[in-house]
């Protein structure tokens, strides 16, 4: 089993719809948590970041991480095609391992 | 501008031949790291560096090696690449552990 499990989609919506992606955990020792986005061609760069449990939001995204569930959610509101992209949540340990634990990535397309 | 540079973008190389990918950031950032991408199976780490000739393992270091002789630079080499080393590498970088990372815009190797 991976440590972080997300599914890879694709996922297709219609523009200005609300987009959720997720992702699941194993690990309970996983404090920090990111959602990163990645164009083609590009390197990920960061979204969003929160520390342990509760909601963040930053314009039109929203993320959410509920640690008795050990599940992390990205919510994308009034979603435009320039959303289009592959999105990896990321997460990590307060001590322990220097690394990020990356999800696969969901590939999202949003169509005009 | 900050930036995390990698080169070069694009490499085809032949087994068993040497070869260097440069990493360079300008954010004066402590903490580098080195990630293979490929299809299925996400981002992995190979090495990390937490400060100039301070390095470790990292989940996939096999075939590797990296050198932090400058806190700016961190290059990754294979001393004798093989066709399971063909995937996309990304280089990236933090102020510190546990900060945001900061990618390259990554370097596909495809070793015949």
């Amino acid at each position: 089993q991976k440590e972080v499990e997300q599914d890879p989609g694709p996922l297709s919506v219609p523009e200005g719809a609300i987009v959720s992606l997720n992702c699941t955990y194993s690990n309970s020792a996983f404090q920090y948590f990111m959602w990163y986005r990645q164009y083609s061609r590009k390197g990920p760069e960061l979204l969003m970041y929160t520390y342990s449990s509760g909601n963040k939001e930053d314009g039109r995204f929203t993320a959410q991480v509920d640690k008795s569930s050990k599940y992390i959610s990205l919510f994308i509101r009034d979603s435009q095609p320039s959303d289009s992209a592959t999105y990896l949540c990321a997460m990590s340990m307060v001590q322990g391992a220097q690394k990020l634990v990356f999800g696969q990535g969901t590939r999202l397309t949003i169509n005009p | 501008e900050a930036q995390v540079t990698q080169n070069p973008r694009y490499l085809i190389t032949v087994t068993g031949k040497k070869l260097t990918v440069t990493c360079s950031q300008n954010m004066n950032h402590e903490y580098m790291s080195w990630y293979r991408q490929d299809p299925g199976l996400g981002l992995r780490q190979i090495y990390y560096s937490m400060n100039v000739e301070v390095t470790d393992k990292g989940d996939v270091p096999e075939g590797y090696k990296v050198s932090r002789k400058e806190k700016r630079n961190f290059p990754l080499i294979l001393e004798s690449p093989s066709p399971n080393q063909t995937s996309l590498y990304f280089c990236a970088s933090s102020y510190r552990w546990g900060s945001p990372l900061h990618f390259g815009n990554g370097t596909r190797l495809t070793v015949t």
